[in-house]
């Protein structure tokens, strides 16, 4: 079974903090992918990378970052959180392959105080 | 861009059949699918269709597609009060950016 996890299921930090979340992946999958998740707005990606190093920005990427140093961790970076990033992150991985779909992990809820 | 809709809420009885619908834009879709997200959980994959199958039937789970239209649907029968939760259609079309997915469908069980 596909598993990815992160690294916190719920954050609490305050304004002006550096915030990492990690995600970690053991399928070998090349792609990876960080979503926020708020009501009324469903998914909206913030980043994703499909190999190591290699990174393109989502729809929402505005006041974030990700690292991609190894295939199997991809972290998001909040440089300096405001409170409008309390949200949902979800962290997703997508092999290659015609039967492959996109894997989450359970998800972290980071507060901003 | 590639667009997925789909209702925010669905209520229905316990016990009755539940159709969740969706509607892409995408007509290059490879695949559809049809996750499940429990109150603060993440996302779990609860089916998909290839594009060029009209039905795929997976105990009480029938999902339907009509490739023309762009219409997905999802039937869940005899729904049962852990079938509340919210319900996301996906598709993709081999992207680097991976899936499309709707804004959720809340799936409402009243006893």
């Amino acid at each position: 079974d596909v598993k990815v996890t992160q690294s916190s299921r719920y954050l609490v930090k305050r304004t002006g903090e550096k915030v990492f979340l990690e995600c970690v992946q053991d399928m070998d999958h090349e792609n990876m992918f960080w979503y926020r998740q708020d009501p009324g707005l469903g998914l909206r990606l913030i980043y994703f990378s499909y190999d190591v190093k290699m990174k393109e920005k989502g729809d929402i990427p505005e006041g974030y970052s990700v690292s991609r140093e190894k295939k199997e961790r991809f972290s998001l970076i909040l440089e300096s959180a405001s409170t409008n990033q309390t949200s949902m992150y979800l962290c997703a991985s997508l092999g290659l392959g015609f039967t492959d779909t996109q894997y989450f992990g359970p998800g972290t809820r980071l507060t901003v105080l | 861009g590639e667009d997925v809709e789909q209702s925010l809420f669905l209520s229905v009885r316990e016990g009755d059949s539940s159709v969740i619908n969706c509607t892409y834009t995408d007509s290059s879709s490879t695949y559809l699918y049809w996750y499940k997200q429990e109150p603060g959980a993440g996302l779990q994959l609860l089916t998909y269709i290839f594009s060029n199958m009209d039905m795929k039937q997976d105990q009480r789970l029938t999902v339907l597609l009509n490739k023309k239209d762009k219409h997905l649907s999802l039937r869940i029968a005899d729904t049962q009060t852990g079938d509340s939760a919210i319900y996301f259609c996906a598709e993709f079309s081999g992207g680097a950016d991976g899936l499309t997915f709707g804004k959720g469908t809340h799936l409402i069980i009243q006893p």
